[in-house]
């Protein structure tokens, strides 16, 4: 069965830089386009980042471009958000997903981990 | 950028019917999932492509989609499906994947 699991939470200080990663197993990781996708305390989803499968191309949501990187690891099943200058309006929990290209749909998350960014 | 608008919140006895609407513009012309997330969870896929269900999601659940509304539709509402609702596209001229503001449902 599927699985997504996220790792690399926690507290970090504004400015500061924090890497998260999701171990994928149950499917071939290599030829699916992943996500990630967050939710602030008592808000909605928001999507944050796609990676194609090969890692070919990139897309962004205009909130964190320029400061986030989504990167993966075909070799390790591993997805990667790098996040740096880090504000406060990123506290959230960070989910990754299972997703195919463009318009398909986020089939399978994780159970999501939490970066808190605060003083 | 593209914008999805739900209803903050629904209320529904059991056993009636839930309808959740997401407004967008010419949202017809997209393809539209929608997705479940109860307090505590991760959000789970239970309609896709306007109306396909994937496989163990109840055929209680169901969805259409024309003009500038999509509409997820529960049937013999249960306790079980109180849970926020969100949709979700795909906006190729921004390449950004769009979800709807949320809906909240609650079974009375």
């Amino acid at each position: 069965q599927v699985q997504l699991v996220e790792s690399g939470g926690g507290v970090v200080q504004p400015g500061g830089s924090l890497r998260l990663s999701c171990a994928a197993s149950g499917f071939t990781f290599s030829s699916y386009g992943m996500h990630w996708v967050r939710q602030a305390p008592g808000k909605g989803l928001e999507w944050v980042a796609f990676i194609r499968y090969d890692g070919s191309n990139k897309y962004y949501a205009d909130s964190v471009k320029g400061r986030f990187t989504i990167s993966r690891d075909n070799s390790k099943n591993t997805l990667y958000l790098q996040m740096n200058s880090l504000r406060a309006e990123d506290t959230a929990v960070y989910y990754c997903a299972k997703g195919g290209i463009y318009a398909r749909p986020l089939d399978y998350w994780g159970q999501g981990t939490l970066v808190t960014v605060s003083s | 950028s593209y914008v999805l608008t739900q209803p903050p919140s629904v209320s529904v006895a059991p056993g009636q019917t839930a309808r959740i609407t997401c407004g967008g513009n010419n949202i017809g012309s997209k393809s539209v999932h929608w997705y479940q997330q109860k307090p505590g969870q991760a959000p789970v896929l239970v309609v896709y492509d306007d109306s396909d269900r994937p496989s163990g999601i109840p055929e209680r659940f169901s969805g259409s989609n024309s003009g500038n509304t999509a509409t997820l539709t529960i049937s013999r509402v249960e306790a079980g499906d109180e849970a926020d609702y969100y949709c979700q596209v795909w906006d190729s001229s921004s390449d950004h994947y769009v979800f709807g503001t949320g809906t909240k449902v609650t079974v009375l």
